[in-house]
């Protein structure tokens, strides 16, 4: 089945600067690749996605890129804020349709 | 894109007794729903896919006596925690598919934090 891996475990950036989470994952057939950004005590809240056939989304200050040859894909966050501070989940979908979810990033943003 | 409802936010109850939490998807009709899981500090779990009209499907190592799912109706779809163990308290989350969004539409309730003395 599929297995995600989510690298780095925690990430701490000064408030201004760049953050950078990166997923790669196993299973050739996944074709859809969120990402969450869960605030402590609530649910996961979508911030971006995107599908196989596309090598980059962006959307704001976030953006979300995709080697699908090599099996990773990335969160970038640039111009960070204190709000930005929240654990971040990739996902990608197995052969099923479900989701496998990465370990989480928990990112402190410092002022 | 979908609005999920899911109740209560936080519960406590005694060894023994039985909780339900329900999930509700407030403005379209969700065929599919999913239970997940989470542990303090860990990622998502899947627990089950609830299929309304049918039987849930239980993922490997989930007990499904235990863990009772009813999707009885398109809008609604709960989760029985039966006899409840303090090995059972946990953060459970559920989701919806958005099946008549542009594509997958995942969508996940806001949790709810059962703790069990």
């Amino acid at each position: 089945g599929e297995n995600v891996e989510q690298h780095p475990s925690t990430l701490s950036v000064q408030e201004g600067d760049s953050a950078v989470i990166k997923c790669t994952y196993s299973d050739s057939a996944s074709n859809y690749f969120p990402w969450y950004k869960q605030e402590l005590g609530k649910g996961p809240q979508l911030i971006i996605d995107i599908r196989s056939n596309v090598g980059e989304k962006k959307d704001q200050r976030i953006a979300v890129t995709l080697n699908k040859t090599a099996k990773h894909f990335s969160l970038h966050i640039t111009e960070t804020q204190p709000e930005d501070s929240a654990v971040y989940f990739c996902a990608a979908t197995d052969s099923w349709g479900k989701f496998q979810f990465g370990a989480g990033t928990q990112v402190v943003v410092t002022p | 894109g979908a609005v999920v409802s899911q109740h209560p936010s936080r519960v406590i109850c005694k060894s023994g007794t039985s909780v339900k939490i329900e999930c509700r998807s407030l403005d379209f009709q969700a065929t599919t729903m999913f239970w997940y899981r989470q542990f303090p500090k860990k990622s998502l779990m899947l627990m089950a896919t609830s299929n309304e009209g049918s039987k849930a499907t239980y993922e490997q190592g989930v007990e499904k006596d235990k863990f009772l799912i009813n999707h009885a109706s398109l809008t609604l779809s709960t989760l029985t925690v039966t006899s409840a163990h303090p090995e059972d308290s946990s953060f459970y989350i559920c989701s919806v598919l958005d099946e008549q969004g542009a594509g997958y539409g995942y969508t996940f309730g806001s949790g709810t934090r059962l703790t069990v003395v």
